[in-house]
């Protein structure tokens, strides 16, 4: 089965600095997608950031960046010039590509325990 | 409307009473998802309906009963309730498919407490 963990609970940074999540993942699949998703307070969660396994290079989102290192199973999310509106929890998160037990295709997704991120002014 | 929206944003019941939560879609999805977020732990995933047929349900206690109408529409009918079931349960959607991104939409969540 697969696993995603992150190390951090909780993390802090300042205004207009970056800050680096962590996540680490277990699977014996070759294809799949690892995803950052940010949950605001009482909002709803949002995708921030995908990479596809296959893809060497890493994904850009703007500010946010990830460092995908496939054979560490590592899926950092680097977030540059900090803003207030960052201030959320962050989950990392892995599909498997293929299809699911059953043959069925949809989209199930293994979430870390959250990472919350507070931005000072 | 737009995305995906949940009622009621807040819910409080006794372990003796009976509710319902309402997940509707607005982006033309096939596959509608429960989630349970508890605090300091990982969203668990609840049931999953692809093309409104419930594909997945992960061990979870018979006093959760999800229902699914149509692809627009999830509900979890809620019964005799332990304190510990109190969280907050995440319905989401996607576009069913293999070899796709499939990313899932989230609604805001409904926060239940269970006294």
């Amino acid at each position: 089965a697969q696993t995603v963990t992150q190390s951090q609970p909780e993390m802090s940074v300042q205004e207009a600095e970056t800050v680096t999540l962590s996540c680490t993942y277990d699977t014996s699949e070759s294809d799949y997608y690892l995803f950052w998703y940010k949950q605001p307070p009482s909002r709803q969660m949002i995708l921030v950031i995908r990479q596809e396994a296959y893809k060497q290079q890493n994904a850009t989102e703007n500010r946010f960046s990830v460092n995908f290192q496939k054979a560490a199973k590592s899926f950092s999310l680097k977030i540059s010039d900090s803003q207030l509106g960052d201030a959320a929890m962050y989950f990392c998160a892995y599909r498997f590509l293929g299809a699911n037990a059953g043959g069925t295709s949809y989209g199930k997704l293994t979430f870390g325990q959250g990472t919350i991120l507070t931005v000072h002014p | 409307e737009t995305g995906v929206t949940q009622t009621p944003r807040h819910l409080v019941m006794g372990m003796t009473n009976k509710k319902s939560l309402k997940c509707e879609q607005h982006l033309g999805h096939n596959a509608m998802y429960w989630y349970k977020q508890s605090a300091k732990k990982p969203l668990e995933l609840m049931f999953v309906y692809s093309l409104e047929e419930r594909v997945e349900n992960n061990s979870v206690p018979s006093r959760f009963s999800p229902e699914c109408p149509n692809s627009s529409h999830l509900f979890l009918h809620l019964h005799t309730l332990q304190p510990e079931d109190s969280a907050l349960y995440l319905c989401a959607s996607s576009q069913d498919g293999f070899l796709t991104y499939n990313e899932q939409f989230f609604g805001p969540g409904t926060r239940l407490t269970v006294l």
